[in-house]
């Protein structure tokens, strides 16, 4: 069986703050893709970053920063210098094996950020 | 550009009555997927679809149908075997090749029971 976790259910931040979206995943399987996808006020999911679990190397895009570590079964998110349009739900996702479908996807429950001036 | 477009957008239902929702892709996508979403409860995937004419079920299919009779479109039906069927419905695609997971995104369909 395969669970995403993402214990924080909202968290708010003042413009320009750091903030860490934590997300932990459970799989028994060694190949794995884990994602983080952004679902803004308007509603439509928007795609952020797909990692393999054989690539632990650190990923960043901007202002956006995701850390995977394995022997924590952890795939966080860091949004610096945060901004309002940042305010959105952001969603972890896991499927395991590297040709499995999307079908497969297992989401977590979402944290919802919210950025203010 | 290419997307997704679902409507409508809001819908307002009596018990008992059937409503579909529909879903339009011109990524040329092959698969296509509807899932629910709850608040708290993350996404969870009612119907899925690799090819034209054929789909399967996803984790929660009970009260749902769907169809796929053309490439572009894969409209859900929410009918009244639906115990609670208020929820935000969203509809995705993708490719289909080994490994490609990656999910484009509608902007969801809200449907109320009144």
């Amino acid at each position: 069986a395969q669970k995403v976790t993402q214990a924080q259910t909202e968290i708010s931040v003042v413009e320009k703050e750091d903030v860490t979206l934590d997300c932990v995943y459970e799989t028994r399987d060694t190949t794995y893709y884990l994602f983080w996808y952004k679902q803004p006020p308007s509603g439509e999911l928007v795609f952020l970053i797909r990692r393999n679990s054989f690539d632990e190397q650190n990923e960043i895009s901007g202002r956006y920063s995701w850390n995977f570590q394995k022997s924590t079964s952890s795939f966080n998110f860091t949004i610096t210098a945060s901004q309002v349009v940042d305010s959105a739900v952001y969603f972890c996702a896991l499927i395991t094996g590297l040709t499995g479908t999307a079908s497969k996807l297992t989401f977590g429950t979402g944290t919802r950020l919210q950025v203010t001036l | 550009d290419g997307g997704i477009t679902q409507s409508p957008k809001y819908l307002f239902r009596k018990e008992g009555q059937n409503v579909t929702l529909s879903c339009e892709q011109n990524l040329n996508h092959d698969a296509m997927y509807w899932y629910r979403q709850d608040p708290g409860q993350g996404l969870r995937l009612i119907y899925y679809s690799q090819i034209v004419n054929d789909f399967q079920k996803g984790d929660i299919a009970e009260g749902y149908s769907v169809s796929r009779e053309k490439k572009e479109s894969f409209p859900l039906t929410v009918t009244s075997a639906q115990k609670n069927p208020t929820a935000f419905y969203l509809c995705a695609s993708s490719i289909t090749e080994p490994g490609a997971n990656v999910l484009t995104f509608g902007a969801g369909s809200r449907l109320t029971v009144l």
